[in-house]
């Protein structure tokens, strides 16, 4: 089945630890995006890959970066996680820009102790 | 500021009877809405979706409404089984704009046997 992977599903990181979060996706779809979720509120959307262009919120902290070495994968960095970044990330994907609905991973729960 | 807004966190309803969630939004420029389906830890399922083109899309036991002039969409579920006990999101685009969704905060939705 095609899909959107996430690893892991649970990360825990120390304050100020670097932490790498992964997503690959079999539907070769053009566009990958990350999203921070926190408790009880609206997925945010943190950036987006559409192809190799990287498309940055304005209001992501510069703590927040992303790679995409090739169309099936996507990594989240946290340069130094904080209490507060703590959250559920979520992966997703879509065959284009602007059109059509995404889809998404299951998700990776980051806990910062 | 929150352009899409879910006030209801949380609905129960019997089973075989109609469930009714609700979304409001803001900003005049979405064009496209979409519900999705979200059960604990996996990622939200994209259900169904409506173009601001039209006021009713239907897929089966669920049907999107959406009212531009009011600036608000539903979504009905009919009859409502318990495997759609989920957390419900309703998300937003503008076409044009990167395909960015903005989501609500989501509401729970209980269906008992």
């Amino acid at each position: 089945d095609a899909m959107v992977i996430q690893n892991p599903r649970y990360q825990v990181t120390q304050f100020g630890k670097p932490v790498t979060l992964s997503c690959s996706q079999t539907l070769n779809h053009n566009v990958m995006y990350w999203y921070q979720q926190k408790s009880s509120q609206a997925p945010k959307l943190l950036f987006h890959y559409y192809d190799k262009d990287f498309n940055n919120e304005a209001d992501t902290p510069d703590n927040f970066q992303s790679r995409r070495p090739n169309t099936s994968f996507c990594f989240l960095d946290i340069r130094s996680p904080g209490l507060g970044d703590a959250a559920m990330y979520l992966c997703a994907t879509s065959r284009d820009q602007g059109v059509g609905e995404q889809y998404f991973g299951p998700g990776t729960r980051l806990t910062v102790t | 500021d929150q352009q899409v807004k879910q006030n209801s966190p949380s609905l129960s309803v019997q089973e075989g009877r109609i469930s009714i969630l609700n979304c409001d939004y803001t900003n005049s420029m979405f064009d496209y809405f979409l519900w999705y389906k979200k059960y604990p830890a996996e990622g939200p399922t994209f259900l169904i979706s409506i173009s601001s083109i039209k006021d009713k899309n239907e897929d089966g036991r669920f049907t999107v409404f959406l009212n531009k002039s009011a600036k608000h969409l539903s979504l009905h579920i009919v009859p409502s089984q318990p495997g759609d006990s989920a957390v419900y999101f309703c998300a937003a685009s503008a076409r044009g704009n990167t395909g960015k969704l903005i989501f609500g905060q989501g509401t729970t939705l209980q269906v008992k046997p």
